[in-house]
């Protein structure tokens, strides 16, 4: 299995543009995870899906992100408009419930800088 | 409450053991974890314990479980270069997610 896919890996922006980030989860894992590292804060989780299904967005800064997963194998996270701010690197991972509890895997992440 | 807790550096010579440590105040995890994020990487998953358990080895690797103090450990013996990375406890309870600790960044020098 090739892991996570993430694309960009790297993304240069301006300040207002809008960013689309994009996630292939591994295949049969039905729960998928988006979070953001940045220095100051750490790793945030952002949002959460469960079978494609939103399950938990409180970790999304506000209206300017959004994620949607239309079916089991991608995902995007956007934000519209971007800011400075939200230069971050930005991780996807899934995972399914087993004998070890939650395992993630996480992709590679994208590296997102906002000028 | 959800919050674990992990000192930010350590620095260890080649050869020697390295501890990392980590607190949680949530006595109903029923699994922890031990994540590595290398360089320009995202987090790897290193091992895992049960809440049940108090010790559980994997090669160079030893978790320390203490479910009365809340505080787990990750002991790695004969500390190589190529562990130097940023380690993260993690823990899972009744939801679907981890709640990750603040890193503990290792640095390996010779």
């Amino acid at each position: 299995d090739a892991g996570v896919i993430q694309s960009p890996r790297h993304e240069v922006t301006e300040m207002g543009q809008e960013v689309t980030l994009r996630c292939k989860p591994i295949s049969g894992h039905d729960y998928l995870f988006w979070y953001r590292q940045t220095m100051m804060r750490g790793l945030e989780l952002l949002i959460y899906f469960n079978n494609n299904v939103p399950i938990d967005d409180s970790g999304m800064p506000e209206d300017r992100f959004s994620a949607k997963m239309p079916n089991a194998s991608f995902s995007t996270l956007k934000i519209q408009p971007s800011e400075p701010r939200d230069s971050a690197v930005y991780f996807c991972a899934s995972g399914r419930l087993s004998g070890a509890g939650e395992t993630q895997y996480f992709g590679p992440g994208t590296r997102l800088l906002v000028l | 409450g959800e919050d674990v807790e992990q000192s930010l550096f350590l620095s260890v010579r080649e050869g020697d053991s390295s501890v990392i440590n980590c607190t949680y105040t949530d006595s109903s995890s029923t699994y922890l974890y031990w994540y590595k994020q290398e360089p320009g990487a995202g987090l790897q998953l290193l091992t895992y314990i049960f809440s049940n358990m108090d010790m559980k080895q994997d090669q160079r690797l030893t978790v320390l479980l203490n479910k009365k103090d809340k505080h787990l450990s990750l002991r790695i013996a004969d500390t190589q270069t190529g562990d130097s990375a940023i380690y993260f406890c993690a823990e899972s309870f009744d939801t679907d997610k981890l709640i990750f600790g603040t890193g503990t960044r290792l640095q390996v020098f010779p």
